[in-house]
């Protein structure tokens, strides 16, 4: 499968334990974006990756919320000291961005299958 | 926070009818794709149309996009029960690092 992949897929957890969830992206993607979606609403931008560098973190992401991108290719996101409001799925996302594609207005984003969270 | 918005929220049609679902947007955008989301699981890629398009087909869908209206429209054609989902749109804001911004969705319910 070439898809972006998702681990673990459900995460159950008390309130204030640390939680960590990997993303695979589409191997020749250079971008990798984190969304966190809470029920009846779209997902919402947290952070993304342009190979290892983190770019732009979103304001919903506080400071227990941690990401990664080690080597440009699998990224982690760690909650620290969960919280009952952290409850939410979250997606990770890939996609291919050259100079070429910015400038004929972008290019698809694919998404893993999510992580679904839930603190007790 | 939410750029766009669906309408309608939900929508329930019989087999085989055609479903129309619409997004509104408030800034310039790069491109605007939308989205399929099956009950709990992950997004599924529909289709992407670019600013500079008007019109985009793929198979049973076709998607509209009027950016001095700042409005996409997707038709599902024939729809089927496997159609039944929630489909979001989401935007591809100029100068956001293609960072996407999602509607809250049609749910729409196919029935036999």
């Amino acid at each position: 499968d070439t898809g972006v992949s998702q681990d673990p897929r459900h995460k159950i957890t008390k309130r204030g334990q640390n939680v960590t969830f990997r993303c695979d992206p589409i191997s020749e993607h250079n971008r990798l974006y984190w969304y966190r979606q809470t029920l009846g609403q779209g997902p919402e931008f947290l952070t993304y990756f342009q190979n290892e560098a983190q770019l732009e973190k979103s304001r919903l992401l506080s400071d227990r919320f941690s990401a990664e991108r080690p080597k440009g290719s699998f990224s982690t996101l760690e909650i620290q000291r969960t919280e009952q409001g952290d409850s939410a799925m979250y997606l990770c996302a890939s996609s291919l961005v050259t100079d070429s594609l910015d400038l004929t207005g972008g290019n698809e984003q694919f998404f893993g299958p999510g992580t679904r969270l839930t603190v007790l | 926070s939410q750029q766009g918005e669906e309408d309608p929220q939900a929508l329930s049609i019989q087999e085989g009818e055609n479903a129309t679902m619409n997004c509104s947007y408030k800034t310039s955008i790069n491109n605007l794709q939308w989205y399929r989301q099956n009950s709990g699981r992950g997004l599924v890629h529909l289709i992407l149309i670019r600013s500079n398009e008007r019109e985009k087909h793929s198979g049973r869908l076709r998607v509209t996009l009027d950016t001095s209206k700042k409005s996409s429209s997707l038709l599902i054609t024939a729809s089927r029960a496997a159609d039944t989902a929630s489909y979001f749109c989401a935007t591809d804001a100029t100068g956001t690092a293609s960072k996407l911004t999602f509607g809250t969705g049609t749910r729409l319910q196919v029935t036999l």
